[in-house]
């Protein structure tokens, strides 16, 4: 199992919108919708803000939204405010053969 | 509302194993799917294992043949060992719960020190 891709840093000025990356290869990323990410902050438990690829949880802002093509997930922040100042990771889900799930290597946002 | 902590020793000696456990409250840890997942000082998320409610389990392969998870009903909490530690399993180390095929509720995380 390898780490998804993810760019280490992104940042954007508060009202912005951002887009985060995660790229794997067909047999995560690309074998199905199953993406998840996560947004982190410093000694804090990691916070669940989309599943399924596109899909919210209940009680997490709009401004996040999730998308995938090919290989490639997608996490997009729009209208940036300071607290979204995070790490945030992506996660794929495999179901073929026994549940596993590989995370990317994390992308540190700042907002300006 | 399900709420996780994790807890063990936070200093483990090379070569020895890491005993973690992670208690569950406000439901029973037979209505879902776990998963322990540690992060390195100053590096990304690790996913090392899963385990249903049933007892079944898959671990990540890179550490497969030292781990395992367990349960305990009457405790209601899960557990991690990870044997012949080394300083490379220096983390903090999550439990979380599974649903819809991610990690919704996490705990706050607890850093062990492999050294001697």
């Amino acid at each position: 199992q390898s780490a998804l891709t993810q760019p280490a840093s992104v940042s954007g000025s508060p009202g912005q919108s951002i887009t985060i990356s995660c790229t794997g290869s067909s047999s995560d990323v690309g074998g199905s919708n199953l993406v998840s990410w996560y947004q982190h902050h410093p000694d804090k438990a990691p916070q669940l803000m989309i599943y399924d690829g596109n899909k919210r949880p209940s009680g997490v802002s709009n401004r996040f939204s999730g998308s995938n093509s090919g290989n490639t997930a997608s996490l997009t922040i729009s209208g940036l405010q300071a607290e979204d100042e995070a790490d945030y990771y992506c996660c794929s889900y495999s179901g073929s053969g026994a549940p596993n799930w590989v995370f990317g290597g994390g992308t540190k946002l700042t907002v300006l | 509302q399900v709420q996780l902590q994790e807890s063990g020793p936070g200093l483990v000696k090379p070569s020895e194993t890491l005993s973690l456990t992670c208690t569950v409250s406000g439901d029973s840890i037979n209505s879902y799917y776990w998963s322990w997942i540690r992060q390195p000082p100053g590096r990304g998320l690790e996913w090392i294992g899963y385990m249903s409610y049933s007892g079944s389990t898959n671990y990540n392969s890179s550490l497969k043949s030292r781990v395992s998870m367990s349960t305990d009903t009457a405790r209601n909490h899960f557990s991690l060992r990870l044997t012949s530690v080394t300083a490379a399993d220096t983390a903090v180390y999550y439990c979380a719960k599974i649903a819809a095929r991610s990690f919704d509720v996490w705990g706050r995380g607890t850093l062990v020190i492999v050294s001697s």
